[in-house]
């Protein structure tokens, strides 16, 4: 069974500064998807980026990029000039390309804080 | 064009009482995910369904917890005798295959269940 590992419960970055977010999963499948996913105190959940296991570059929208090792199984965030309505919990999440179930296997999440 | 609709945002019952839970995915969708949220955990996928069909249940409790996807209608997540561990944030998400290969799935704002 895929899991997925988030090994920073809580992590804080100063504003306009860059923040890292570890990201690691299990899985013996070669083709799959991986996502970022923001969960502001409203709690709405909200993708942020997602990557196609067989694409090595890397994937960014705007100030948010990944840094995706298939071999580590590693698949890391990065928010640069951070703002403070960064501030949310961030969960990663698998999904197998193959199979009839399209489910999300999400990590426990990390916690940010952006300090002004 | 609305995106997942879920209701109620919250609700409270005493042990014992029945829970509905409903979800309208977004318009043009047929497939529905419904996710819970245990207190400071991630998300964890209970049942997955597709118009009058059940695609996978491997998330859902054995006992008391019921989904159903009509023809017509919303999705209804139903709880029977709940018990304050069914306390938590319960997600729906919904979405439509081979739009796109990421298959992504677009989440509503969540029920928030409360037992007394």
């Amino acid at each position: 069974a895929q899991t997925v590992t988030q090994s920073q419960p809580e992590m804080s970055v100063q504003e306009a500064e860059t923040v890292t977010l570890s990201c690691t999963y299990d899985t013996s499948e070669s083709d799959y998807y991986l996502f970022w996913y923001k969960q502001p105190p409203s709690r709405q959940m909200i993708l942020v980026i997602r990557q196609e296991a067989y694409k090595q570059q890397n994937a960014t929208e705007n100030r948010f990029s990944v840094n995706f090792q298939k071999a580590a199984k590693s698949f890391s965030l990065k928010i640069s000039d951070s703002q403070l309505g960064d501030a949310a919990m961030y969960f990663c999440a698998y999904r197998s390309a193959s199979g009839a179930t399209n489910k999300l296997i999400f990590g426990t999440g990390t916690l940010l804080a952006v300090q002004p | 064009n609305a995106g997942v609709m879920q209701n109620p945002r919250h609700l409270v019952r005493r042990r014992g009482q029945e829970a509905r839970l409903r979800c309208s995915p977004m318009k043009g969708h047929s497939h529905v995910y419904w996710y819970r949220q245990l207190p400071e955990e991630g998300l964890k996928f209970m049942v997955y369904l597709q118009k009058e069909n059940i695609i996978d249940e491997s998330g859902m409790p054995k006992e008391r917890f019921s989904a159903e996807f009509p023809k017509e209608g919303p999705s209804i997540l139903r709880i029977q005798q709940v018990v304050r561990g069914d306390s938590a944030a319960y997600f729906c998400a919904s979405n439509d295959i081979g739009v796109s290969s990421y298959n992504e799935q677009f989440f509503g704002p969540g029920t928030r269940l409360t037992v007394l």
